[in-house]
């Protein structure tokens, strides 16, 4: 079945810290992957996303991401937390055409001055 | 150019009632997607549309349910005889085509209570 794990519910980081999001999907085809933001009361904004050629890849506001063949993973990294960065953040996952996204239930991150 | 923007903002209803949710793509998209966000559950995919067809419309919670395009443009999202457990944000995206690689960009939502 094709689906996108997010094991942690909610994280607390300090500001200035590094964070680290994790992301599992299973997905049947060449999997194309997201990350959304959602501050509170906002519709979900695109941070970064994955075709295909670097594993690695930077998004906005200083987000980064790799995708991980062997681990079914895109994790979502940032080396500096600021505390603008609290919200809920959405992985996803699509490929085919004419489907919808996959989407993981989220990781609400609070930062903690 | 603007984004995507679904109307109304908030809705409160009465149980039993029927409400309409509307939907404004980014100009020249020819997908459209809704999905249903509902505390600590996620986003649960709702149905899309190509131009003004819906080929599946399985992801759609029942019958109460239904949903149509215009013109290839506008979508409105029709919930007959709401039910407390239709409470939910509920979110349009758009898309420049069906291709996996284009991007969805999303509204920021039409929050339902239904008392």
């Amino acid at each position: 079945a094709q689906s996108v794990t997010q094991p942690d519910i909610h994280i607390t980081v300090s500001e200035g810290a590094s964070l680290e999001l994790r992301c599992n999907y299973s997905y049947g085809a060449t999997p194309y992957l997201f990350w959304y933001v959602q501050s509170p009361g906002q519709g979900l904004q695109l941070l970064l996303k994955y075709f295909s050629g670097d594993t690695l890849v930077q998004g906005i506001k200083g987000f980064e991401a790799e995708f991980k063949r062997s681990q079914s993973s895109f994790n979502l990294r940032k080396p500096s937390v600021h505390w603008s960065d609290a919200a809920e953040y959405f992985c996803a996952v699509g490929g085919q055409a004419g489907t919808a996204l996959i989407f993981g239930k989220g990781t609400t991150l609070s930062v903690s001055s | 150019g603007a984004g995507v923007s679904q109307s109304p903002s908030n809705k409160v209803t009465e149980k039993g009632k029927d409400v309409e949710l509307r939907c404004d793509p980014i100009s020249g998209h020819t997908a459209l997607y809704w999905y249903r966000q509902s505390l600590g559950q996620g986003l649960e995919f709702l149905i899309y549309f190509q131009g003004n067809s819906a080929p599946d419309k399985s992801g759609l919670p029942s019958d109460r349910f239904s949903a149509e395009r215009t013109g290839g443009s506008v979508s409105t999202l029709t919930i007959q005889r709401t039910q407390q457990e239709d409470s939910a944000v509920y979110l349009c995206a758009s898309s420049f085509g069906l291709v996996g690689t284009d991007t969805q960009y999303f509204g920021p939502g039409t929050r339902l209570t239904v008392l």
